[in-house]
């Protein structure tokens, strides 16, 4: 069984730095692209962040861009987002999301971790 | 940057009837569309890809159509545990991004 498992979230001040992890199972991680996806409360789905499955090819949403970090460590079946420079627009459930054949269409998603960026 | 519209933001049903979503994109992204359903306080859930293919276990009640610019997502008989938040979502412009639509809120008439 597939499984994403999102962790790190929490209560940040803006300008703060969160680093959050996705522990993946129930596949081989190593072969898949993966993505990170927001949704601030009451709103829609916004694309953040993707990496490929080989760690070089690396793309950032235009808003996180130069903020926000995407990497992996395959031997730990984990994907990271390292953000910084936290504004209160950043705000959001951060889900973890798996792309099968790095089309860009995502059949697997995590259950989320709230960042909330508040002072 | 392709923007995406949805319409309606939100549409009633009464269960067992047909429910028609339509998705449409400011230029032309052939069949790379897809559509998740999400249900409150739940991550989103793969429902068709390539504008018409089904993803695993999804009910052939919920089906895929279109191309170009304009796309529709048919719940051909809603059951209840279809009232949810439909997203489309462009993939043409993949790498580096992709775009969601802003939702369409199915609930009960």
């Amino acid at each position: 069984e597939v499984q994403l498992i999102e962790s790190g979230g929490g209560l940040v001040q803006p300008g703060g730095s969160l680093r959050l992890s996705c522990a993946a199972s129930g596949f081989t991680f190593s072969r898949f692209a993966m993505y990170w996806v927001r949704q601030a409360p009451g709103k829609g789905l916004e694309y953040v962040s993707a990496i490929g499955s080989n760690e070089y090819n690396i793309y950032y949403a235009n808003s996180v861009k130069g903020r926000f970090t995407i990497s992996r460590d395959n031997s730990k079946n984990t994907l990271f987002l390292q953000m910084g420079s936290l504004r209160p627009e950043d705000m959001a459930v951060y889900y973890c999301a798996r792309d099968v054949y790095s089309s860009g269409w995502l059949d697997y998603w995590g259950q989320g971790t709230l960042v909330t960026v508040s002072s | 940057e392709i923007v995406m519209t949805q319409s309606p933001a939100t549409l009633s049903v009464s269960p067992g009837e047909r429910a028609t979503l339509s998705c449409r994109t400011s230029q032309s992204i052939s069949s790379n569309l897809a559509w998740y359903q999400q249900k409150p306080g739940q991550a989103p859930r793969l429902l068709i890809y390539g504008a018409s293919t089904r993803a695993t276990d999804v009910p052939a009640r919920f089906s895929g159509s279109g191309s170009g610019t304009e796309f529709t997502l048919t719940i051909s008989s809603l059951q209840s545990e279809d009232f949810a938040v439909y997203y489309c979502q462009q993939y043409k412009t993949w790498p580096p991004a992709v775009t969601f639509g802003p939702g369409t809120k199915v609930d009960i008439k």
